[in-house]
């Protein structure tokens, strides 16, 4: 049963491209959440998705942030004009359905964004 | 201040020693964490808590929901548990489900 995959592993960019970061959740869970630790700081809160809404975006930036987790296929943090800023390590977590109660969530390994 | 603190933020151990960090909170919670990262990896989720204790091979975590409180114990520490430790907690009520992490704290055990 593989557990939450993240791509790519790591993702350089320049100032001013856009950054795609892709992440499937464990088979069966329908949550969704997005973490981003900068650098010396400790992991924030971004968003949480279920399939197809956004539930809590309260995390995210107002600007050039954008998070999905469409029917079919991988949520996706899109990261419009990136800057410098942006360089941090992005995680994400699934959980299972609320139905079965509030459950550990699962992390994957990150995705680690760069910017030049 | 933050809602999430853990102390200490950097220990260090010899090999065999008994470790405990700490966490503390100021907000209600419906469940509490704990993680583990290792340099440049992943996270493990090693803990999930909303009352007592649970005990997982070598490491125990305790909570005390009246004093917001939590504590990870490591026993027979080995160089291998060199990893941050991160205490996240759910806060209670609402329908979000989203965490709020501590800063963590680097452990180092010393062969």
């Amino acid at each position: 049963n593989a557990g939450v995959m993240q791509n790519p592993r790591h993702l350089v960019r320049r100032r001013g491209q856009e950054a795609r970061l892709r992440c499937s959740p464990m088979k069966g869970h329908s949550h969704v959440y997005w973490y981003r630790q900068l650098p010396e700081e400790g992991l924030k809160f971004m968003v949480y998705l279920q399939k197809e809404n956004i539930i809590d975006e309260s995390g995210m930036p107002k600007e050039r942030f954008s998070a999905e987790f469409p029917k079919e296929g991988p949520s996706i943090l899109r990261i419009q004009q990136v800057v410098r800023g942006d360089s941090a390590a992005y995680f994400c977590a699934s959980s299972p359905p609320s139905w079965q109660g509030y459950q550990p969530q699962h992390f994957g390994d990150g995705t680690r964004l760069s910017i030049l | 201040k933050n809602e999430v603190e853990q102390s200490p933020q950097n220990l260090t151990a010899q090999e065999g020693e008994f470790i405990t960090i700490n966490c503390s909170y100021s907000v209600g919670i419906s469940a509490l964490h704990w993680l583990q990262q290792h340099p440049g990896g992943g996270i493990v989720s090693l803990f999930m808590l909303s009352s007592g204790k649970k005990k997982h091979g070598r490491l125990i975590a305790t909570i005390n929901i009246q004093e917001k409180h939590s504590s990870l114990h490591i026993t027979a520490s080995h160089p291998r548990d060199s990893a941050v430790y991160i205490c996240a907690v759910r806060s209670k009520g609402g329908a979000t489900n989203k965490l709020i992490f501590g800063t963590g704290t680097l452990l180092a055990v010393q062969p």
